[in-house]
Parts: C-alpha cells; sequence; structure tokens
C-alpha cells in the first residue's frame, strides 16, 4: 500500500514560534488533508487541498498540496497552548480500487511550552 | 446538526471473542468509512461502506466485516479477535466516496483485547 512519510516524529516549541511539518508519498495523490486529533478524539479536519500547487489559509495555519502531487506541508504561525495534540497528514488518490480511502502520515506530536 | 457518534465508548474483550462496534454517520451523509489506529500510529482504512454496500476494503483479513443500514449508520464486525487488534476504532461519515468528499470523524471507540 501507498506510504506516507510524516516529519518531525515530535516538536517541542515555546509559544509564540512558528512550526512547520511536512508529508511525502510515494504515490501521487489527487487530495491531502490535514487533522488534528486531541487524546481520546477522532482527528478534526484542518485544512483541504485538491490542487497541486494550492496554498490555503485557515486562520493561524497554512497548508500547501506540492506540484509534485507527492507531498503537503502544514505551517502554524505564532503557536498557543491549544495548538497541543497530534497533527496527521493524509492523501487520497481516488481512482480504481483505492477511491474514497485516506492514507494517513504517522503523525507529529507537537507540545508547546507556555 | 449532529455529528458522527460511536458506541460503545470502550470496550474489554478476551481473544477469541467477537465485537461489534456501531457509527452513526452525520445527518445527510451516505458513506461511512472504518479507520484502525494503533496506538502511536496514524488510522488504517479498514473498509468503506456506500449506500449499504462495501466500496473498497483495506489490507484486513475476512473475520474484520461490516454492515450499512437504511438509515446509513454502519457497525463493524471482528471475529476470532486477537491481541493485536486492540485499538482505537474510528469510523468517519461523508457525503459521497470520493476523495474529496471530506470524511468527518467519530470520537471512536477503544477496544482492548486481553
Amino acid at each position: 500500500g501507498q506510504q506516507l512519510n510524516q516529519s518531525p516524529q515530535s516538536m517541542f516549541i515555546q509559544e509564540g514560534e512558528d512550526v512547520s511539518m511536512n508529508c511525502t508519498s510515494s504515490s501521487i495523490f489527487n487530495t491531502w488533508l490535514w487533522y488534528k486529533q486531541d487524546p481520546g478524539e477522532g482527528p478534526v479536519l484542518l485544512i483541504a487541498l485538491y490542487k497541486a500547487g494550492e496554498l490555503t489559509s485557515n486562520g493561524r495555519l497554512t497548508a500547501q498540496f506540492g506540484i509534485t502531487r507527492k507531498d503537503s506541508f502544514l505551517n502554524i504561525s505564532a503557536s498557543i497552548p491549544s495548538d497541543v495534540g497530534i497533527y496527521f497528514c493524509a492523501g487520497a488518490a481516488d481512482r480504481g480500487s483505492t477511491l474514497g480511502r485516506l492514507y494517513f502520515g504517522r503523525g507529529t506530536q507537537l507540545t508547546v511550552w507556555p | 446538526e449532529t455529528g458522527v457518534t460511536q458506541s460503545p465508548t470502550h470496550l474489554i474483550k478476551t481473544r477469541g471473542q467477537q465485537v461489534t462496534l456501531r457509527c452513526s454517520s452525520q445527518s445527510g451523509h451516505n458513506t461511512v468509512s472504518w479507520y484502525q489506529q494503533a496506538l502511536g500510529q496514524g488510522p488504517q482504512f479498514i473498509f468503506q461502506y456506500y449506500r449499504e454496500e462495501e466500496n473498497g476494503r483495506g489490507n484486513f483479513p475476512p473475520r474484520f466485516s461490516g454492515l450499512q443500514f437504511p438509515n446509513y449508520s454502519s457497525e463493524l464486525n471482528v471475529n476470532a479477535l486477537e491481541l493485536d487488534d486492540s485499538a482505537l476504532y474510528l469510523c468517519a461519515s461523508s457525503l459521497g466516496r470520493g476523495g474529496t468528499d471530506t470524511q468527518y470523524f467519530g470520537p471512536g471507540t477503544r477496544l482492548t483485547v486481553l
């Protein structure tokens, strides 16, 4: 199956700092998604990207769909304590037998110190 | 608008037993996808149901089976439980079965197999 490589695995930053994480794939995706998961909860969608080269913002979050369609990054500006959690990238190939399934990275654990 | 709900929240079973997990999709959504999330990992696709029919399956054995009902709620059944089945089971609902149809996740069911 398709593998997503997400990095870094964990980040420890101070409140107010900017954060950057990225995801690469061995295969092309038609959709890239970024989710956040808090302990004991399901993933919550942060940003969805549908077009190569697309740059989309959601408040302090900015994500880009790579030109090669094999990568994406997420930036968080001016981090705050409630940004703590696990961030997952996910991709959808949307063709043939893989229609509708999401492939997830292993997650980036973000810790924000006050 | 009610979001995706799952029951039960937690479940403890022993090896060899069978389990049924339930998911109610978000209002208006006709597609339900199930994922298994092992500790420290990203969610792994199990299968998807679209209008009561299986619409794709991940790399899981046949003892993982499912159903979707006319109201689009869904069940995940796992027979002959193994220790490695211990995980958070997530369901996600969407308006359609394509990769561009955003999947909204429920809070999950934490299954422990002893």
